[in-house]
């Protein structure tokens, strides 16, 4: 089942704002990581925190992690149109699985 | 590094056909894969974990002998749709762990199944 929920289900904005996603997991975690995917094409990998880790930041993404509502955001700054593409969350459950749960996703639309 | 492709990136077929669908890992072992379906505007789901060697784990809900996936080798696990139908069509993807595992799964970029 899944267990990511992100928030919103899709977002517009202008180039140069900044872009926030929500995302919420419903069990204890290991890591919670963050992927975009372009129309049609597959993941890229864009971020991963664990879960002793609060803030985490990459280039214009900026990631937190909430455990204890178990919740998660992800910033990117200074939009640009080619961020247009969806984003998912994937958590992994504690317990030494492998397996990701993807959350619905976002699709953000960044209009030059 | 760390490439995983996929072929053929998009398939048509007619209903009742067999297809099938590589995954490889074109620059790392992988012990484990995984395969994913993805509906259009919606998030992946999970169909089983490919083993090296070894039976695959299907997820609940997922048809074994109507997927049937094959990983014979560090770099190469396959996806057979077999007597496909219409409702088959979606998105099919693959991901891998690098040996020795990290936490990154890296991502095939996908197959696109349409069944008439």
């Amino acid at each position: 089942s899944q267990q990511g929920e992100e928030d919103p289900q899709a977002l517009s904005i202008q180039e140069g704002e900044n872009a926030t996603m929500n995302c919420s997991y419903k069990t204890s975690i290991n890591n919670l990581q963050w992927y975009r995917q372009n129309s049609g094409r597959g993941l890229v990998h864009l971020i991963l925190i664990r879960s002793n880790e609060r803030e985490k930041h990459s280039g214009r993404l900026r990631v937190t992690l909430d455990t204890s509502k178990k919740s998660s955001s992800l910033l990117i700054t200074a939009s640009r149109a080619a961020d247009t593409a969806s984003y998912f969350c994937a958590t992994d459950s504690q317990g030494g699985s492998e397996k990701l749960v993807f959350g619905k996703g976002t699709k953000l639309t960044v209009n030059p | 590094g760390a490439v995983v492709s996929q072929h053929p990136s998009w398939v048509i077929c007619k209903s009742g056909t067999s297809v099938k669908i590589e995954c490889r890992s074109l620059d790392f072992q992988a012990t484990t894969m995984f395969w994913y379906r993805q509906f259009p505007k919606q998030s992946l789901m999970l169909m089983a974990t490919s083993n090296e060697g070894s039976k695959a784990t299907y997820e609940q809900g997922v048809e074994k002998d109507k997927f049937l996936i094959n990983h014979a080798s560090l770099t190469l696990s396959t996806l057979t749709v077999t007597s496909a139908h219409p409702e088959d069509s979606s998105f099919y993807i693959c991901s891998a762990y690098r040996d020795p595992r990290g936490y990154e799964q890296y991502f095939g970029p996908g197959t696109r199944l349409t069944v008439t």
